[in-house]
């Protein structure tokens, strides 16, 4: 089992839309959850950083963890043309230990 | 965050040549990653590599075949050597922000194509 899975996707949703992004994971030892985005041809850009539980919000996005139930979420509200990216989740248990990445969900928001 | 730069951007080789990779940082770290993100499959670590010491290597991945050198706290390089096709992917450094060890910002990365 892998310790991270992820839809790849495409996910394909028009302009304006809420995007609902997902990973579920498998060790209950990741305290540190992250997502990046993607662009082609580019290095992925960290977008939002989360410590345990909750939700954090930042503009148009919002990152939901939930712990009990091993599964993270990225939102997008009003999605734009250029959030079509890779969105890339990302974990760890902290103190300088290993990144685990999924394999990315594909967007592309229509105008 | 920092602005991380990889010379090259891109490259075409050929099999059994070896290729060294150069990241560049517009400010010190102290740990900085290098990855490799093939199609389809998720990011995986190579090694870690800090000021001062020996790289620190995941499993599957050896110094012979994937030198790194970490001469200061602005740079580092990843030597992929012996080159084979299964080499072919894209190879990214990253760097711990300084606030946290768990914040990590990346580079642009390098395409590299094994022929």
């Amino acid at each position: 089992q892998k310790e991270v899975e992820q839809d790849p996707g495409p996910l394909s949703v028009p302009e304006g839309a809420i995007v609902s992004l997902n990973c579920t994971y498998s060790n209950s030892a990741f305290q540190y959850f992250m997502w990046y985005r993607q662009y082609s041809r580019k290095g992925p850009e960290l977008l939002m950083y989360t410590y345990s539980s909750g939700n954090k919000e930042d503009g148009r996005f919002t990152a939901q963890v939930d712990k009990s139930s091993k599964y993270i979420s990225l939102f997008i509200r009003d999605s734009q043309p250029s959030d079509s990216a890779t969105y890339l989740c990302a974990m760890s248990r902290g103190g300088g230990n290993q990144f685990y990445f999924g394999t990315g969900t594909s967007l592309t928001v229509i105008p | 965050s920092a602005v991380i730069s990889q010379k090259p951007s891109r490259d075409i080789c050929q099999r059994g040549t070896s290729l060294t990779i150069q990241c560049q940082v517009d400010s010190q770290v102290t740990m900085m990653f290098w990855y490799r993100q093939q199609p389809g499959q998720s990011l995986t670590l190579i090694a870690t590599a800090n000021q001062g010491s020996e790289a620190t290597y995941e499993s599957g991945f050896v110094i012979d075949k994937f030198p790194i050198s970490r001469p200061n706290l602005t740079f580092s390089t990843l030597t992929v050597s012996n080159m084979s096709p299964e080499d072919s992917s894209i190879y990214l450094c990253s760097v711990d922000s300084g606030r946290s060890y768990n914040e990590q910002f990346f580079g642009p990365g390098t395409r590299l194509t094994v022929l």
